[in-house]
């Protein structure tokens, strides 16, 4: 079964609304989550890490201000997009790595700004 | 992390073996080699890793060189359902390390 769980699956909203996705882990608990997006045709793209009790980490040339991380609790981490536009429009994954076994990954979020 | 290189795209029957490369030659003697495939409008899926010896579970083999350089993924008997864009990835275990993905293979099994 699915050790890491997203939500919302898939988000249609106006422009200029700001969007939180949520990413838990099941059955463990993750000090360490990642945030990628991923356009239409092309790979994933890392954003950022998650720490919990910590400031995220971003990658470089992703917005800070614009994609806010956080991960108030073992299990939790959200990322919200803020003020989206439609460039924003993406397929957001989120993982996860449970103890002594490889990276995991929620089934993403597809957001829509119209 | 060390670089990838894998074909853009490859068919396959159904029924008949998947066999997909992956290069990566600038491997470090701590890192593993991993498998993930995406299906369209899904996260990626783990498939498997190794170290230096062969590997293989429930879902494919993994086929490492002997001097690591490049590794085969296998899936016996591929099916409609393995249609997907498959990542191989070189990182070190344990800790918390981010996995970078290259372009990854896109598989096509034919009817």
């Amino acid at each position: 079964g699915a050790v890491v769980s997203q939500h919302p699956s898939r988000v249609i909203c106006k422009s200029g609304t700001s969007v939180k996705i949520e990413c838990r882990s099941l059955d463990f608990q993750a000090t360490t989550m990642f945030w990628y997006r991923q356009f239409p045709k092309q790979s994933l793209m890392l954003m950022a890490t998650s720490n919990e009790g910590s400031k995220a980490t971003y990658e470089q040339g992703v917005e800070k201000d614009k994609f806010l991380i956080n991960h108030a609790s073992l299990t939790l981490s959200t990322l919200t997009v803020t003020s989206a536009h439609p460039e924003d429009s993406s397929f957001y994954i989120c993982s996860a790595r449970p103890p002594d076994q490889p990276q995991h990954f929620g089934d993403g979020t597809r957001l829509s700004i119209l | 992390d060390a670089k990838t290189t894998q074909p853009p795209s490859m068919d396959c029957a159904e029924g008949r073996a998947a066999n997909l490369p992956c290069n990566h030659s600038t491997i470090s003697g701590n890192e593993y080699v991993y498998w993930y495939r995406q299906i369209h409008s899904q996260g990626p899926q783990y498939i498997i890793h190794g170290l230096k010896n062969n590997e293989t579970n429930e879902m494919a083999s993994l086929i490492i060189t002997e001097d690591r350089k490049s590794s085969t993924l296998i899936l016996p008997h591929a099916t409609l359902r393995d249609t997907a864009v498959y990542y191989c990835i070189v990182r070190a275990s344990g800790g918390y390390q981010k996995v970078t993905f290259g372009t990854g293979t896109k598989l096509q099994v034919i009817p």
